[in-house]
């Protein structure tokens, strides 16, 4: 079965570091997405990507995260210099072309995360 | 009122049981309802979806009910089982829009 695959699972890193995390959306699949996890708390949306632009972003999605699809497989969010609150699980996420061209966002197709821990 | 509002934040039910998720939302401009269920150490994954256009969804075990005019949806697990234990959540999103608005979950154990 396709799935989407994230590395690494887990990061450590010092504050002010940059860090890439990396996805590989499900090949057939135009709309990819970051959302992240505070842990105990709800899943939240960052930023949806389609036809190699930002398509959608939150407020959380400030000007020091940024996303890219350098190659036809990858999919990488960067946080340029991290702070202790951006200690999360960040989980990579894909879906299928909807209907009218729009992502029928109900049927993402998540991976298994990567777990950031700024110190 | 982007929130989706989820209850109740734990639930404990016996084997065999049947367990009950609740959410309710503000924004009526949400058309599609999913259910999302997640193990430790994986990503969610999605369960069942309604939009509103139905009261009631059924798969398996799993059903949605949707109250349209309260703003409501639940989730109801029949014959619940241990491998059911989980954490769930609710999610609302609008067509053509890009993006899910989670409830907070619901961590579910079935006990043996």
């Amino acid at each position: 079965e396709p799935e989407v695959t994230q590395t690494p699972s887990h990061q450590v890193t010092q504050m002010g570091q940059e860090v890439i995390l990396r996805c590989v959306p499900i090949s057939n699949h135009l709309y990819f997405y970051w959302y992240r996890q505070i842990l105990g708390q709800k899943v939240e949306f960052l930023v949806s990507f389609y036809n190699n632009e930002i398509s959608e972003k939150s407020e959380i999605f400030d000007d020091q995260f940024s996303v890219e699809r350098p190659d036809g497989s990858n999919f990488t969010l960067k946080i340029r210099s991290t702070k202790l609150e951006d200690s999360a699980m960040y989980f990579c996420a894909s879906s299928e072309a909807g209907q009218g061209g729009f992502a029928n966002t109900g049927e993402l197709f998540f991976g298994e995360g990567s777990r950031l821990t700024v110190l | 009122q982007q929130q989706v509002k989820q209850s109740p934040q734990s639930l404990i039910v016996q084997k065999g049981g049947i367990s009950i998720i609740n959410c309710a939302y503000e924004n009526t401009a949400f058309d599609y309802f999913p259910w999302y269920q997640q193990f430790p150490g994986k990503g969610p994954a999605l369960l069942i979806a309604i939009r509103p256009d139905v009261s009631e969804k059924k798969e398996g075990r799993f059903t949605i009910s949707f109250n349209k005019s309260a703003k409501q949806f639940s989730l109801h697990i029949m014959d619940s089982q241990p491998g059911d234990s989980a954490t769930y959540f609710c999610a609302a999103s609008i067509q053509g829009a890009q993006k899910l608005v989670f409830g907070q979950g619901t961590r579910l154990t079935i006990n043996p």
